[in-house]
């Protein structure tokens, strides 16, 4: 076990809708990385924050954005589901934007 | 062309076979690099860092080629457990994780 959790582990939703996800990172950890990955993917970067600020965004849209608070846990909001947007959601901890990357288990979204 | 690119197989061995995954990646920049191991729709797992010396740990053989922008990854004596699929992941100074889209494995009795 890695000491980060992700809710939920599933989720279904309609094209439109808003989605959030959320993550607690690995006790002491600063550092929440979210990914998205496709069936058949690896999984692809979508940003980074540390210490509370956006440090880092992959090729996302602005519908994909994020928040992390005092405590480092984190969540990442999807506005204006697309059937595209359906996917194994991973939030990753670090110390400090180490390369050491602690992945939860993953939200499985489903957009129908 | 993808920053990082792995032959995505399927890999079908028996068990005690030796398997070798090839990975290139695009970017010369690039200066850590990593293979992950993920089982189907779990998430990924740090198997080992991979330096340009080489690197052992137990059955798995990991090397770097700078020049080739090539890293490989060599598994002895498979073992029904090692079935998942293997992800070959870069990463330059002050960037994520990159990774490719993963080699998958599978062991037959």
């Amino acid at each position: 076990e890695t000491g980060v959790t992700q809710s939920p582990t599933h989720l279904i939703k309609t094209r439109g809708q808003q989605v959030t996800l959320r993550c607690s990172s690995q006790s002491g950890h600063n550092t929440v990385s979210w990914y998205q990955q496709a069936l058949g993917q690896g999984p692809q970067f979508i940003f980074q924050y540390y210490r509370e600020e956006e440090n880092g965004r992959g090729n996302f849209p602005p519908r994909f954005s994020g928040l992390q608070f005092p405590n480092y846990s984190s969540e990442l909001n999807v506005n204006a589901l697309e059937l595209d947007d359906s996917a194994l959601y991973l939030c990753a901890s670090s110390l400090d934007n180490s390369e050491k990357l602690f992945f939860g288990s993953g939200t499985q979204l489903s957009v129908l | 062309r993808k920053e990082v690119e792995q032959d995505p197989g399927p890999f079908n061995v028996p068990e005690g076979a030796t398997v070798a995954f090839n990975c290139t990646y695009s970017n010369s920049a690039s200066q850590s690099f990593f293979w992950y191991r993920q089982d189907c729709r779990k998430e990924p797992k740090l198997l080992m860092s991979v330096y340009s010396s080489g690197n052992e740990d137990g059955r798995f053989t990991a090397q770097l080629n700078r020049a080739s922008q090539y890293i490989s990854l060599l598994i002895r004596d498979s073992k029904l457990s090692d079935s998942a699929t293997y992800l070959c992941v870069v990463k330059q100074a002050g960037t994520a994780l990159i990774f490719g889209k993963g080699t998958t494995l599978s062991v037959s009795s």
